[in-house]
C-alpha cells in the first residue's frame, strides 16, 4: 500500500489561496490520490480526487506531479470554514472492492 | 438526498459496561464502513460490509468488537466490555460501490458519529 506524507500543520490567511502538499512516492501506477477534509465534530468529507491529470471542482484543484509521486491541493480563496483537517489518501484495490487508509493528515487554519 | 445518520451522537459509559451504536446509510449504498479515530489520529477502518456480507473485519478487535448489517441496509456496532481504550470517535460511512462494479470513484459519505468515553 501506498503511504502519504503531509505536513502535521500549516496556516492560511482568509480570502488567500492554501496550497497543501502530499508526498506518495510509492504510488502505483493504478491508484488515484483521494482528499478529504474533516471539520472539527463532523465526519470527513470527500474533496476531489485524480490519477494522473489535474482536476478541479467546485471546491478545489488537483495538481498531480508528472511523475505522481507528488500533489498538492489548492483551496482558491480561502475562508474561515475552511479550517478543517485535510487528509491525503492513496486509495487501495483489492480486489473489486477499494479501501481509504486515513493518515494524521494536515490540520490548516484559516485566520481572518 | 439524506445523510448518513448516526446515533446516539454521545455516549458515556463504564469500562467493562456494554455499548452498541447504529447507522443508517444513504439509501442505495450497497458498502458501510465503520471506523474508529481515536483523537489526534485519523479514521482506522473496523470493519466493511458490502450489502449484509463482510468484506473486510481484518481490524476489528474480535474479542471485544462485533458488527451486524442485517437486510443490507442499517447496521449496529457493538463493543462488549469496554475498555478505556476503546474511547474514540465512532464513524459510520456508506459509498456506492458493489462487487463487479468497476467504479473509479470512491466516495465515501460519512456520518457525524458517535463520541464514546468510557471511564
Amino acid at each position: 500500500d501506498a503511504k502519504t506524507t503531509q505536513p502535521t500543520s500549516m496556516d492560511c490567511a482568509e480570502g488567500r489561496a492554501a496550497n497543501l502538499p502530499c508526498n506518495h512516492s510509492t504510488i502505483s501506477g493504478n491508484e488515484y490520490v483521494y482528499w478529504y477534509r474533516q471539520i472539527h465534530s463532523q465526519g470527513p468529507q470527500y474533496i476531489i480526487h485524480g490519477l494522473k491529470n489535474n482536476e478541479t471542482n467546485e471546491m478545489a484543484s488537483l495538481i498531480i506531479t508528472e511523475d505522481r509521486k507528488s500533489s498538492t491541493l489548492i483551496l482558491p480563496h480561502a475562508t474561515l470554514r475552511d479550517t478543517a483537517v485535510y487528509y491525503c489518501i492513496v486509495r487501495v484495490r483489492r480486489s473489486n472492492d477499494y479501501k481509504l487508509s486515513f493518515g494524521a493528515g494536515t490540520t490548516v487554519t484559516v485566520r481572518a | 438526498e439524506a445523510g448518513v445518520a448516526q446515533s446516539p451522537r454521545y455516549k458515556i459509559i463504564e469500562k467493562r459496561q456494554s455499548v452498541a451504536f447504529w447507522c443508517n446509510p444513504i439509501s442505495g449504498h450497497a458498502t458501510l464502513y465503520w471506523y474508529q479515530q481515536i483523537l489526534g489520529q485519523g479514521p482506522k477502518l473496523l470493519i466493511q460490509f458490502q450489502n449484509n456480507g463482510v468484506v473486510d473485519d481484518s481490524q476489528l478487535p474480535k474479542d471485544r468488537f462485533s458488527a451486524e448489517r442485517l437486510k443490507g441496509v442499517d447496521s449496529t456496532l457493538k463493543i462488549q466490555p469496554a475498555k478505556l481504550e476503546d474511547s474514540a470517535v465512532y464513524l459510520c460511512a456508506s459509498s456506492l460501490d458493489s462487487p463487479g462494479r468497476r467504479s473509479t470513484s470512491y466516495e465515501q459519505y460519512f456520518g457525524p458519529g458517535t463520541r464514546l468515553t468510557v471511564t
